[in-house]
């Protein structure tokens, strides 16, 4: 079993929608969260960092993290064609040095429709 | 601030060839970390560097693989010699004030025929 799992689609959904990406884990000592946005032939970008259990708010996106189902998810609220991209969650049990090594999920391919 | 610089861009060699990746992080950074991105894959971290000392290469395979950091700043990864599963894309990022939170470059795509 893989400590992180992400269906990794693709998804199509119509702009406009809300648009919902999750990821399970098996590594319990995973408390710091964050999704990374990557576009085709680019490196990946930091979009959303959470810590520990709880919902982070930034513009339309949201993300959750639900320790004790070891559930995240990432919302994009009205969904834009510029945010076609693949989605990556990441964890790490730490971020001091030495415990920061980020576990990646395999990535969720996303496209909006116009 | 200039972001991390990779070079070159996009690579294609026979197998048994060798190839270099060279890697200029953000100014200040002093950790710095090369990862593997294989096709429909998560990145997988190669090793990390603190300054110019390894923090963690335990991914790295050292039969083929090796990397280097002189004076703490660039850095540049080789394979010798490469095979076919080590096309892929090498991402090079450093960290500066949250360690978990990286600047990643745009890559170095290498495919291996």
């Amino acid at each position: 079993q893989k400590e992180v799992e992400q269906d990794p689609g693709p998804l199509s959904v119509p702009e406009g929608a809300i648009v919902s990406l999750n990821c399970t884990y098996s590594n319990s000592a995973f408390q710091y969260f964050m999704w990374y946005r990557q576009y085709s032939r680019k490196g990946p970008e930091l979009l959303m960092y959470t810590y520990s259990s709880g919902n982070k708010e930034d513009g339309r996106f949201t993300a959750q993290v639900d320790k004790s189902s070891k559930y995240i998810s990432l919302f994009i609220r009205d969904s834009q064609p510029s945010d076609s991209a693949t989605y990556l969650c990441a964890m790490s049990a730490g971020s001091n040095f030495g415990n920061e090594k980020l576990t990646f999920g395999t990535g969720t391919r996303l496209t909006i429709i116009p | 601030e200039a972001g991390v610089a990779q070079s070159p861009r996009y690579k294609i060699i026979e197998k048994r060839q060798s190839v270099a990746f060279w890697c200029n992080p953000i100014s200040g950074h002093a950790t710095l970390y090369w990862y593997q991105q294989i096709l429909g894959q998560g990145p997988k971290l190669l090793i990390q560097f603190q300054n110019n000392g390894v923090v963690d290469d335990s991914q790295l395979p050292k039969d083929r693989f090796s990397a280097e950091r002189l004076k703490g700043v660039d850095s540049t990864l080789k394979i010798q010699p490469a095979k076919l599963e080590d096309s892929a894309v090498y991402l090079c990022a450093s960290s500066l004030a949250l360690a978990n939170v990286l600047t990643f470059g745009a890559g170095s795509r290498l495919t291996v025929l």
